[in-house]
């Protein structure tokens, strides 16, 4: 059984550039969460889908982050313009959302490099 | 809001002696899930045990294992027999159950272990 899938592995950009993050999650799962880690802040939740519909996105930093997931299979992390403050490591998780199973599968990450 | 503290920024052991993970959360919850994610310098995060709060008995993974106070509300994490293998960044996470909650894990700060040989 393939794991999330989390794509490209690494991305460096220069400020100011559009940046898309991708994530296959796995299959059969309904929720899908993007997260970002620093050193700074440690892991955080950006925005998660129950049923490919954004439940929360409080987490989103700002009008620069957007996020999509037009399917059941796929979804977009897309930072514009992406600023130098943006470089971290986004993690993709998914999970089947009921009560018997309620654990997170991560993807591999992108580290995001902006400079 | 709930918060997870893991008071341990770097911990060290020898190879096949025993060592602890602090957690301690904050909640005004009953029902809720704890978890400990290990992130091996391949960052990839990987689940190594959780455990139920309406569950008394400690979850136990093979040389992992919890000690739960949910009075205490504190959730420390013991690798048994410790690997080189075991050396990683490991994470405290909590999440309530998703009637009438998020689907949220929130993370504590994690821990680096570092294993001797």
């Amino acid at each position: 059984d393939a794991g999330v899938i989390q794509s490209p592995r690494h991305e460096v950009t220069e400020m100011g550039q559009e940046v898309t993050l991708r994530c296959k999650p796995i299959s059969g799962h309904n929720s899908l969460f993007w997260y970002r880690q620093t050193m700074m802040r440690g892991l955080e939740l950006l925005i998660y889908f129950n049923n490919n519909v954004p439940i929360d996105d409080s987490g989103m930093p700002e009008d620069r982050f957007s996020a999509k997931m037009p399917n059941a299979s796929f979804s977009t992390l897309k930072i514009q313009p992406s600023e130098p403050r943006d470089s971290a490591v986004y993690f993709c998780a998914s999970s089947r959302r009921n009560r018997a199973s309620y654990e997170q599968y991560f993807g591999p990450g992108t580290r995001l490099t902006v400079t | 809001a709930q918060t997870v503290t893991q008071s341990q920024p770097e911990m060290s052991v020898q190879e096949a002696e025993t060592v602890t993970l602090s957690c301690t959360y904050d909640t005004s919850e009953s029902d809720y899930y704890l978890f400990w994610y290990k992130q091996p310098p391949s960052r990839q995060m990987i689940l190594v045990i959780r455990q139920e709060a309406y569950k008394q008995q400690n979850a136990t993974e093979n040389r992992f294992s919890v000690n739960f106070q949910k009075a205490a509300k504190s959730f420390s994490l013991k690798i048994s027999d410790s690997q080189l293998g075991d050396a990683a960044m490991y994470f405290c996470a909590y999440k309530i159950p998703e009637e009438g909650g998020s689907e949220k894990l929130v993370f504590g700060k994690g821990t680096k272990l570092t294993v001797n040989p």
